[in-house]
Protein backbone atom coordinates (compact mmCIF):
# COMPACT_ATOMS: atom_id res chain seq x y z
CA UNK A 1 0.00 0.00 0.00
CA UNK A 2 1.29 3.35 -0.59
CA UNK A 3 1.83 5.81 2.17
CA UNK A 4 3.65 9.00 3.59
CA UNK A 5 6.83 7.90 5.97
CA UNK A 6 7.91 10.03 8.48
CA UNK A 7 11.25 9.85 10.71
CA UNK A 8 12.26 9.87 13.50
CA UNK A 9 8.73 9.59 15.55
CA UNK A 10 10.54 11.39 18.49
CA UNK A 11 13.58 13.56 18.12
CA UNK A 12 15.55 15.68 20.52
CA UNK A 13 17.99 18.42 19.55
CA UNK A 14 20.59 20.58 21.84
CA UNK A 15 20.53 24.03 21.79
CA UNK A 16 22.42 25.23 18.47
CA UNK A 17 22.30 22.11 16.86
CA UNK A 18 20.62 21.20 13.38
CA UNK A 19 18.46 18.20 13.05
CA UNK A 20 16.98 17.09 9.54
CA UNK A 21 13.25 15.10 9.70
CA UNK A 22 12.47 13.08 7.15
CA UNK A 23 9.61 12.66 4.79
CA UNK A 24 9.00 10.00 2.12
CA UNK A 25 6.21 9.51 0.07
CA UNK A 26 4.85 6.17 -2.53
CA UNK A 27 2.16 7.95 -3.74
CA UNK A 28 3.05 9.51 -6.67
CA UNK A 29 2.08 12.87 -5.59
CA UNK A 30 3.43 15.84 -6.79
CA UNK A 31 2.76 17.81 -3.85
CA UNK A 32 4.51 17.71 -0.24
CA UNK A 33 4.14 20.44 2.30
CA UNK A 34 5.81 20.85 6.21
CA UNK A 35 3.33 21.75 8.96
CA UNK A 36 3.97 22.89 12.72
CA UNK A 37 1.85 22.54 15.11
CA UNK A 38 2.03 23.48 18.60
CA UNK A 39 -0.77 23.38 21.41
CA UNK A 40 -3.88 25.65 20.91
CA UNK A 41 -3.06 27.27 17.46
CA UNK A 42 -3.70 24.57 14.89
CA UNK A 43 -1.42 23.98 11.75
CA UNK A 44 0.99 26.58 10.41
CA UNK A 45 3.11 26.09 6.88
CA UNK A 46 6.34 26.07 6.88
CA UNK A 47 7.06 25.47 3.01
CA UNK A 48 5.81 23.62 0.20
CA UNK A 49 6.73 22.08 -2.94
CA UNK A 50 4.86 21.31 -5.87
CA UNK A 51 7.45 19.78 -8.17
CA UNK A 52 10.81 18.66 -7.69
CA UNK A 53 13.93 20.94 -7.62
CA UNK A 54 11.48 23.75 -6.71
CA UNK A 55 9.60 25.08 -3.28
CA UNK A 56 8.38 27.95 -1.63
CA UNK A 57 8.17 29.69 1.69
CA UNK A 58 4.80 29.19 4.22
CA UNK A 59 3.82 31.37 6.73
CA UNK A 60 6.47 30.59 9.12
CA UNK A 61 10.01 29.38 7.21
CA UNK A 62 12.41 31.26 9.19
CA UNK A 63 15.00 29.55 10.80
CA UNK A 64 13.68 25.92 8.64
CA UNK A 65 15.12 24.58 4.88
CA UNK A 66 14.18 22.50 2.72
CA UNK A 67 15.31 20.49 -0.43
CA UNK A 68 13.31 18.89 -2.97
CA UNK A 69 15.77 16.54 -5.47
CA UNK A 70 13.14 13.68 -5.72
CA UNK A 71 9.78 13.63 -5.84
CA UNK A 72 9.15 11.22 -2.88
CA UNK A 73 11.48 13.27 -0.45
CA UNK A 74 11.36 16.55 1.02
CA UNK A 75 13.08 16.83 4.05
CA UNK A 76 13.21 19.67 6.60
CA UNK A 77 15.73 20.49 8.49
CA UNK A 78 15.56 22.85 11.67
CA UNK A 79 18.47 25.10 11.98
CA UNK A 80 19.78 26.56 14.80
CA UNK A 81 18.53 29.72 13.58
CA UNK A 82 14.67 28.57 14.90
CA UNK A 83 14.46 29.71 18.17
CA UNK A 84 11.52 27.93 19.67
CA UNK A 85 12.04 24.32 17.77
CA UNK A 86 10.04 22.58 20.44
CA UNK A 87 6.63 21.61 18.99
CA UNK A 88 4.72 18.38 16.01
CA UNK A 89 6.16 18.60 12.69
CA UNK A 90 4.14 17.11 9.61
CA UNK A 91 4.40 16.20 6.76
CA UNK A 92 1.88 15.54 3.98
CA UNK A 93 1.73 15.33 0.66
CA UNK A 94 -1.46 15.23 -2.00
CA UNK A 95 -2.38 15.86 -5.82
CA UNK A 96 -3.42 18.74 -7.06
CA UNK A 97 -7.16 18.53 -6.80
CA UNK A 98 -7.92 15.64 -5.66
CA UNK A 99 -11.04 14.92 -3.08
CA UNK A 100 -8.86 13.80 0.06
CA UNK A 101 -6.93 17.02 0.15
CA UNK A 102 -3.15 15.93 2.25
CA UNK A 103 -2.66 12.22 3.11
CA UNK A 104 -0.29 12.78 6.27
CA UNK A 105 2.81 10.77 8.01
CA UNK A 106 2.51 10.09 11.52
CA UNK A 107 4.62 13.03 12.97
CA UNK A 108 7.68 13.99 14.57
CA UNK A 109 7.67 15.65 18.10
CA UNK A 110 10.56 17.31 18.43
CA UNK A 111 12.24 18.71 22.48
CA UNK A 112 15.23 20.57 22.65
CA UNK A 113 16.70 19.76 25.83
CA UNK B 1 -5.18 34.44 1.71
CA UNK B 2 -7.59 32.80 4.32
CA UNK B 3 -8.75 33.14 7.26
CA UNK B 4 -10.68 30.34 9.21
CA UNK B 5 -12.53 30.17 12.51
CA UNK B 6 -13.86 27.31 14.18
CA UNK B 7 -14.56 27.26 18.10
CA UNK B 8 -12.24 25.98 20.26
CA UNK B 9 -13.95 23.30 22.17
CA UNK B 10 -17.22 21.15 22.24
CA UNK B 11 -18.61 18.93 25.00
CA UNK B 12 -21.18 16.40 24.60
CA UNK B 13 -22.38 13.41 25.46
CA UNK B 14 -22.16 9.51 24.59
CA UNK B 15 -24.87 9.18 21.86
CA UNK B 16 -26.22 12.58 21.53
CA UNK B 17 -25.62 14.80 18.41
CA UNK B 18 -22.87 17.75 17.69
CA UNK B 19 -22.35 20.27 15.09
CA UNK B 20 -19.09 22.23 14.82
CA UNK B 21 -19.09 25.49 13.00
CA UNK B 22 -16.53 26.47 10.54
CA UNK B 23 -16.45 29.84 9.03
CA UNK B 24 -13.44 31.16 6.06
CA UNK B 25 -12.77 34.02 4.12
CA UNK B 26 -10.55 33.48 1.18
CA UNK B 27 -9.44 35.06 -1.84
CA UNK B 28 -9.95 31.91 -3.64
CA UNK B 29 -11.81 28.86 -2.65
CA UNK B 30 -11.32 25.01 -4.03
CA UNK B 31 -12.35 23.53 -1.74
CA UNK B 32 -13.30 22.59 2.05
CA UNK B 33 -11.83 19.88 3.95
CA UNK B 34 -12.69 18.19 7.42
CA UNK B 35 -9.72 16.08 9.43
CA UNK B 36 -10.17 14.52 12.37
CA UNK B 37 -6.98 13.91 14.95
CA UNK B 38 -6.29 12.21 17.86
CA UNK B 39 -4.12 13.46 20.69
CA UNK B 40 -0.13 12.70 19.18
CA UNK B 41 -1.65 11.76 15.76
CA UNK B 42 -1.68 12.73 12.63
CA UNK B 43 -4.72 13.93 10.91
CA UNK B 44 -7.27 11.77 8.94
CA UNK B 45 -9.53 12.72 6.26
CA UNK B 46 -13.14 12.75 7.11
CA UNK B 47 -15.55 14.44 4.03
CA UNK B 48 -14.85 17.26 1.12
CA UNK B 49 -17.12 19.64 -0.10
CA UNK B 50 -16.64 21.67 -2.86
CA UNK B 51 -19.96 22.74 -3.65
CA UNK B 52 -23.16 23.94 -2.05
CA UNK B 53 -24.97 21.53 0.17
CA UNK B 54 -24.60 18.43 2.53
CA UNK B 55 -22.23 15.41 2.13
CA UNK B 56 -23.33 12.36 4.40
CA UNK B 57 -20.71 9.73 5.27
CA UNK B 58 -22.33 7.22 8.06
CA UNK B 59 -22.28 8.92 11.34
CA UNK B 60 -20.61 12.11 10.00
CA UNK B 61 -22.19 15.12 7.41
CA UNK B 62 -20.27 18.22 6.62
CA UNK B 63 -22.43 20.84 5.09
CA UNK B 64 -20.98 23.83 2.99
CA UNK B 65 -22.32 27.66 2.19
CA UNK B 66 -19.84 29.41 -0.30
CA UNK B 67 -22.05 32.74 -0.32
CA UNK B 68 -21.53 32.44 3.03
CA UNK B 69 -18.63 31.50 3.51
CA UNK B 70 -19.82 28.78 6.14
CA UNK B 71 -19.53 24.61 6.41
CA UNK B 72 -20.24 22.57 9.61
CA UNK B 73 -19.39 19.07 10.52
CA UNK B 74 -22.43 17.17 12.19
CA UNK B 75 -21.37 14.07 14.07
CA UNK B 76 -24.29 11.80 15.26
CA UNK B 77 -24.79 9.64 17.34
CA UNK B 78 -21.34 10.42 19.44
CA UNK B 79 -18.73 7.36 20.89
CA UNK B 80 -16.42 7.70 23.30
CA UNK B 81 -13.67 7.95 20.27
CA UNK B 82 -14.95 10.89 18.66
CA UNK B 83 -13.17 12.60 21.10
CA UNK B 84 -10.68 14.71 19.41
CA UNK B 85 -9.87 17.66 18.01
CA UNK B 86 -11.33 18.31 14.37
CA UNK B 87 -10.07 20.45 11.76
CA UNK B 88 -11.45 22.60 9.52
CA UNK B 89 -9.19 23.17 6.27
CA UNK B 90 -10.04 25.09 2.76
CA UNK B 91 -7.81 25.01 -0.34
CA UNK B 92 -6.51 27.95 -2.17
CA UNK B 93 -7.70 28.07 -5.76
CA UNK B 94 -4.86 29.32 -7.03
CA UNK B 95 -2.24 26.85 -5.48
CA UNK B 96 -4.30 24.36 -4.02
CA UNK B 97 -2.21 24.22 -0.56
CA UNK B 98 -4.82 23.52 2.53
CA UNK B 99 -4.85 26.56 5.16
CA UNK B 100 -6.26 25.12 8.22
CA UNK B 101 -8.24 26.54 11.21
CA UNK B 102 -6.96 26.43 14.95
CA UNK B 103 -9.05 22.81 15.31
CA UNK B 104 -12.34 22.10 17.54
CA UNK B 105 -11.20 19.98 20.71
CA UNK B 106 -14.97 17.55 20.98
CA UNK B 107 -15.29 15.91 24.59
CA UNK B 108 -17.24 12.80 24.50
CA UNK B 109 -18.80 12.42 28.12
CA UNK B 110 -20.27 8.81 29.09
Amino acid sequence: DGGITQSPKYLFRKEGQNVTLSCEQNLNHDAMYWYRQDPGQGLRLIYYSQIVNDFQKGDIAEGYSVSREKKESFPLTVTSAQKNPTAFYLCASSLRTGRRGYTFGSGTRLTVV
Amino acid sequence: GQNIDQPTEMTATEGAIVQINCTYQTSGFNGLFWYQQHAGEAPTFLSYNVLDGLEEKGRFSSFLSRSKGYSYLLLKELQMKDSASYLCAVRDRDDYKLSFGAGTTVTVRA
